[in-house]
């Protein structure tokens, strides 16, 4: 059973539109990761967020993104003025029982026109 | 900074047989993880096997095995009886306590 869901699974947007992504955990989770891969390419790391908090980021995630956790269910990364190398998967990942090991939500996949 | 250099783009194997990605990566930190994630055309990332560092023994999920050598930062993965199934990208991945570095993938074809 999945720890971790995520919606929309894929999302068109138009270049300059915001878009928002949701990551939904099945259990109460309150360390999150956000990860992106561009087609063809190695997955990123973009943000992680904990107890409400951004705890790290890479370079990638510059001011055109933010992440909240609006209502202690869900987490979202939103993406400001979406540009056509928006476009990828965006996973979002959370540690589970094991030490250092993360579970991948299914993605969501971003396309920008 | 932590790197993950996977030298192997592409592969291919003939079902039932061995086949084995390598995976290199460099680092200063004593302690860390390492994983193996397999992504299938669904591309959701499934995680195939993890190794700690402290740990000597090569870690095993079944037909999945790693030869872990740190001295060398060396860490393959080794798929024995292959099957169709196993068609998918796969990436190796480094962890020291926070977010996973990722390697650029090896995409393995099993044929028939």
């Amino acid at each position: 059973e999945p720890e971790v869901t995520q919606t929309p699974s894929h999302q068109v947007t138009q270049m300059g539109q915001e878009v928002i992504l949701r990551c939904v955990p099945i259990s109460n989770h309150l360390y999150f990761y956000w990860y992106r891969q561009i087609l063809g390419q190695k997955v990123e790391f973009l943000v992680s967020f904990y107890n409400n908090e951004i705890s790290e980021k890479s370079e990638i995630f510059d001011d055109q993104f933010s992440v909240e956790r609006p209502d202690g269910s869900n987490f979202t990364l939103k993406i400001r003025s979406t540009k056509l190398e928006d476009s990828a998967m965006y996973f979002c990942a959370t540690p589970v029982s094991r030490e250092n090991e993360q579970f991948f939500g299914p993605g969501t996949r971003l396309t920008v026109l | 900074a932590q790197t993950v250099t996977q030298s192997q783009p592409e592969m291919s194997v003939q079902e039932a047989e061995t086949v084995t990605l390598s995976c290199t990566y460099d680092t200063s930190e004593n302690n860390y993880y390492l994983f193996w994630y397999k992504q299938p055309p669904s591309r959701q990332m499934i995680l195939v096997i993890r190794q700690e560092a402290y740990k000597q023994q090569n870690a095993t999920e079944n037909r999945f095995s790693v030869n872990f050598q740190k001295a060398a930062k060396s860490f393959s993965l080794k798929i024995s009886d292959s099957q169709l199934g196993d068609t998918a990208m796969y990436f190796c991945a480094f962890n020291s306590g926070y977010a996973l570095n990722f390697g650029k993938g090896t995409s393995l074809l099993v044929t028939p």
